[in-house]
């Protein structure tokens, strides 16, 4: 059954540093999202990505936070000078299409920051 | 927008039978999500409801009343496997992708 596999599973950076998470959607999905978790609460939005730009992102995406798609098959979430508060689960997600098709998330990335 | 409201623990004994309810209040409907999420993990989608009534799946089974704004996951027979978040979540209609996920219920099963 195809899924959603991101990478790395965990990353640990210093506090102003630069990340890259990478992600690679279920193959025939054109929908892409990226979610974020921190520890004790609930999943919160952060992006959706179609047609290779952004169509909505949440307040939590901020001039910090940038995605990319750049070959046909990796999507990425790069966070600039991380923050002790970015330290989270982040989950990408795909889906087929938009609204109420089912979104499968990837297993995650845990970022802590130091 | 979109508020949705669940409990935020529960404990139930192997072999029963648990409700988990969820209530939510939206600006549009497109039908509600329920996600499977244990300690670490990603969420993992169990069902979704658009229409009323009872969708049964196994030993999951999700209902829902629009004009209630109200949902529930029962779970039978359950296995110490069943310990997890259970997620209830609010698609997004109108054309955008924005889910917007409940704090989520704990369930501890034990024996």
């Amino acid at each position: 059954e195809p899924e959603v596999t991101q990478t790395p599973s965990h990353q640990v950076t210093q506090m102003g540093q630069e990340v890259i998470l990478r992600c690679v959607p279920i193959s025939n999905h054109l929908y892409f999202y990226w979610y974020r978790q921190i520890l004790g609460q609930k999943v919160e939005f952060l992006v959706s990505f179609y047609n290779n730009e952004i169509s909505e992102k949440s307040e939590i995406f901020d001039d910090q936070f940038s995605v990319e798609r750049p070959d046909g098959s990796n999507f990425t979430l790069k966070i600039r000078s991380t923050k002790l508060e970015d330290s989270a689960m982040y989950f990408c997600a795909s889906s087929e299409g938009s609204s109420g098709d089912t979104q499968y998330f990837g297993p995650g990335t845990r970022l802590t920051v130091l | 927008g979109q508020n949705i409201d669940q409990p935020t623990e529960m404990t139930a004994t192997e072999g029963a039978i648990v409700q988990i309810n969820c209530t939510y209040q939206t600006s549009g409907f497109n039908g509600l999500f329920w996600y499977q999420q244990h300690a670490g993990e990603a969420p993992t989608f169990l069902s979704y409801n658009v229409l009323d009534g009872l969708e049964e799946k196994g030993r999951f089974s999700s209902f829902l009343s629009r004009s209630k704004g109200y949902s529930y996951l029962l779970l039978k027979e359950l296995q110490m496997k069943d310990s997890a978040s259970y997620l209830c979540a609010v698609p997004p209609h109108g054309g955008y992708q924005k889910v917007t996920f409940g704090t989520g219920t704990k369930l501890q099963v034990i024996p």
